[in-house]
């Protein structure tokens, strides 16, 4: 079946660093998510793409839409306490069924 | 507006016994969907639905059943719940296509002794 491949597991880093995290497929998707979760709480839609190649920003967060259409990565730029949490990024392929397949999640841990 | 609406919170199950966990939308959604998450799993499809009378099975459907009468509901049963079940119980709706957003519930606790 159709299995996404998220990395990193977990990231530490510093207040004001810049993350990045990825995901690849090993089938095509025509539809990328990003999500975030805080704890407690479900996941909530970060930025979604829709077109191979496709670059959308939602503040400090940037994502693409890779090329061969298996793989997206997301970056957030200077990070803050708030970006704590869980990040999953999810495919979709409307042309088969809409069924989303999420990733295993990067969770990210900020040091003070 | 409510959005995604899940029932109950927590639940503790004895194993063999059957519970519905409930999920209503009032966004008139027609795709929604049930997941679990586990540590270290991510959220896994258990059902999903796109629209009223209509579902098929994801990732993980032993041991639960679903139904759509309505499109504002998609309860998630199990018949007899065993310890392999204890998780958290995602629900998620979206419109069909071309949007994508899928906006979840708080999630349900379950826990099977």
């Amino acid at each position: 079946g159709q299995q996404l491949n998220q990395s990193p597991q977990s990231m530490f880093i510093q207040e004001g660093e810049d993350v990045s995290m990825n995901c690849t497929s090993s089938s095509i998707f025509n539809t990328w998510l990003w999500y975030k979760q805080d704890p407690g709480e479900g996941p909530v839609l970060l930025i979604a793409l829709y077109k191979a190649g496709e670059l959308t920003s939602n503040g400090r967060l940037t994502a693409q839409f890779g090329i061969t259409r298996k793989d997206s990565f997301l970056n957030i730029s200077a990070s803050i306490p708030s970006d704590v949490g869980i990040y999953f990024c999810a495919g979709q392929d409307r042309n088969r069924d809409d069924k989303i397949i999420f990733g295993k999640g990067t969770r990210l841990h900020i040091l003070p | 507006n409510a959005g995604v609406t899940q029932t109950p919170k927590f639940q503790v199950l004895k194993t063999g016994q059957s519970m519905t966990l409930q999920c209503a939308q009032d966004m008139n959604h027609e795709y929604m969907s049930w997941y679990r998450q586990d540590p270290g799993m991510g959220l896994r499809l258990i059902h999903y639905s796109v629209g009223a009378g209509i579902t098929d099975q994801g990732e993980v459907p032993n041991g639960y059943n679903v139904s759509r009468s309505t499109t504002e509901d998609f309860p998630l049963r199990l018949l007899s719940a065993a310890p392999s079940q204890t998780s958290v119980y995602f629900c998620a709706s979206s419109y069909a296509y071309p949007d994508s957003e899928a906006f979840f519930g708080q999630g349900t606790r379950l826990t099977v002794v």
